[in-house]
């Protein structure tokens, strides 16, 4: 099974913060993505990473960066937290080859930012 | 603008009640559409894909069925653990990694 973790279920920061979320797959998958989901916007695109070292921006990427150094690990920051950036943040997966394009999920971090 | 579109957006159903989801979608090309349910506070579990029209895919008391312009996920015989919110996406032409989401089906079935 494939198994995407998050680095913590709940996160509380102040403003001006800086925040990072780290996510992790065991599926040697290439590409690995960051939703945001909020009541009644539902899931929406911060980046996705198509490779180690390359990104390219999602629907909302402002106030926003990421890094992928390792296949395995895709890190979303926080530069400066703001109290509109309290959400719940998903990491999700998917291989390139073999025609699948399902993406799978972590478990979630619910970060809120006072 | 590519859209998907989710009905109901809440669904309350009693155990055993049999019902169906729908998911409808305006794109210009469809490499694919995904069931996933989703539990309060928990991501998203992937359940389904969907490839083209006529396919059929099941899984315990839940099949998924797609045409040219949506997709139905049919709930047989409800039970109180089917309770989730049911999303539907699906992936583009246009775009090789990106998929679009419907805002969900919340599904409440009572004892």
């Amino acid at each position: 099974d494939v198994k995407v973790t998050q680095s913590s279920r709940y996160l509380v920061k102040r403003t001006g913060e800086k925040v990072f979320l780290e996510c992790v797959q065991d599926m040697d998958h290439e590409n690995m993505f960051w939703y945001r989901q909020d009541p009644g916007l539902g899931l929406r695109l911060i980046y996705f990473s198509y490779d180690v070292k390359m990104k390219e921006k999602g629907d909302i990427p402002e106030g926003y960066s990421v890094s992928r150094e390792k296949k395995e690990r895709f890190s979303l920051i926080l530069e400066s937290a703001s109290t509109n950036q309290t959400s719940m943040y998903l990491c999700a997966s998917r291989p390139t080859s073999g025609g699948q394009y399902e993406q799978f999920f972590g478990p979630g971090t619910r970060l809120t930012v006072l | 603008e590519d859209q998907v579109t989710q009905s109901p957006e809440a669904l309350r159903l009693q155990e055993g009640e049999s019902s169906s989801l729908n998911c409808s979608y305006t794109v210009s090309g469809l490499r694919g559409l995904f069931w996933y349910r989703q539990d309060p506070g928990k991501g998203p579990e992937f359940l389904f894909t969907l490839y083209s029209a006529g396919e059929e895919k099941e899984k315990e008391r839940l099949k998924a069925t797609l045409t040219k312009k949506e997709s139905f996920l049919h709930i047989t015989a409800p039970k109180p653990e089917d309770s989730a919110t049911y999303l539907c996406a699906v992936h583009l032409n246009a775009n090789d990694y990106k998929l679009s989401f419907g805002a969900g089906t919340t599904v409440t079935v009572r004892a």
